[in-house]
């Protein structure tokens, strides 16, 4: 069974800090990463995705991927009480359609004013 | 754009009773995709479209029906609600072909309660 794991948390971090949410994968032959963002009782929105090795940056995001170790990171910068939501990490399925997508439980973050 | 729209918002069915939950995209997406939601669960998938007229079954797809006439409709079909059935239905779709990256985005979600 594929899986994409994360800290369920929360994880609580002062305004201002750096907060680090992380993800590991199952399926090695997945090629594609997504971070969505999703406030309580809203959707998903997609805020970074990756598809290399190595650090993409966006702003305060910056998105860290490890295909060796099968680890995808999320950093945000300066964190502000408005990026308190769930975090989800998603990563491609390519035992079934190429589009399909496998997502993590998500991380809570708080940020404390 | 409007992107990814769902209707209802909110429904509470009986049990036994059957409803369509409907999902439009104004993006050209060729893929859409229906997933649920319950608490502390994650999002798992109930049905995928490829494309009009091309769908097929994701993780959890029984107790549920979709069909794809047109490119931008993608409605599910539930047949004899249960209280299992009681979630938070999220409609996705995503644009699939050359250099995609297989980007999905996500409808506002229909809060759907079985009694």
């Amino acid at each position: 069974q594929k899986e994409v794991e994360q800290n369920s948390g929360p994880l609580s971090v002062p305004e201002g800090a750096i907060a680090s949410l992380n993800c590991t994968y199952s399926d090695r032959v997945s090629q594609s990463f997504f971070w969505y963002r999703q406030y309580s009782g809203k959707s998903p929105e997609l805020i970074m995705s990756i598809y290399s090795n190595g650090d993409k940056e966006d702003g305060r995001f910056t998105a860290q991927l490890n295909k060796a170790s099968q680890y995808v990171s999320l950093l945000i910068r300066d964190s502000q009480p408005s990026d308190s939501a769930t975090y989800l990490c998603a990563v491609t399925d390519y035992g079934g359609s190429q589009g399909n997508l496998i997502f993590g439980k998500g991380t809570k973050l708080s940020v404390k004013p | 754009n409007a992107g990814v729209t769902q209707t209802p918002k909110f429904r509470i069915l009986k049990i036994g009773q059957s409803m369509t939950l409907q999902c439009t995209q104004d993006m050209n997406h060729n893929y859409m995709y229906w997933y649920r939601q319950d608490p502390g669960m994650g999002l798992k998938l109930i049905y995928y479209s490829v494309g009009a007229g091309i769908t097929d079954k994701g993780e959890v797809p029984n107790g549920y029906n979709v069909s794809r006439s047109t490119t931008e409709d993608f409605p599910l079909r539930l047949e004899l609600a249960a209280p299992s059935q009681t979630s938070v239905y999220f409609c996705a779709s995503s644009y699939q072909g050359q250099g995609a990256r297989n980007e999905q985005f996500f409808g506002p979600g229909t809060r759907l309660t079985v009694l």
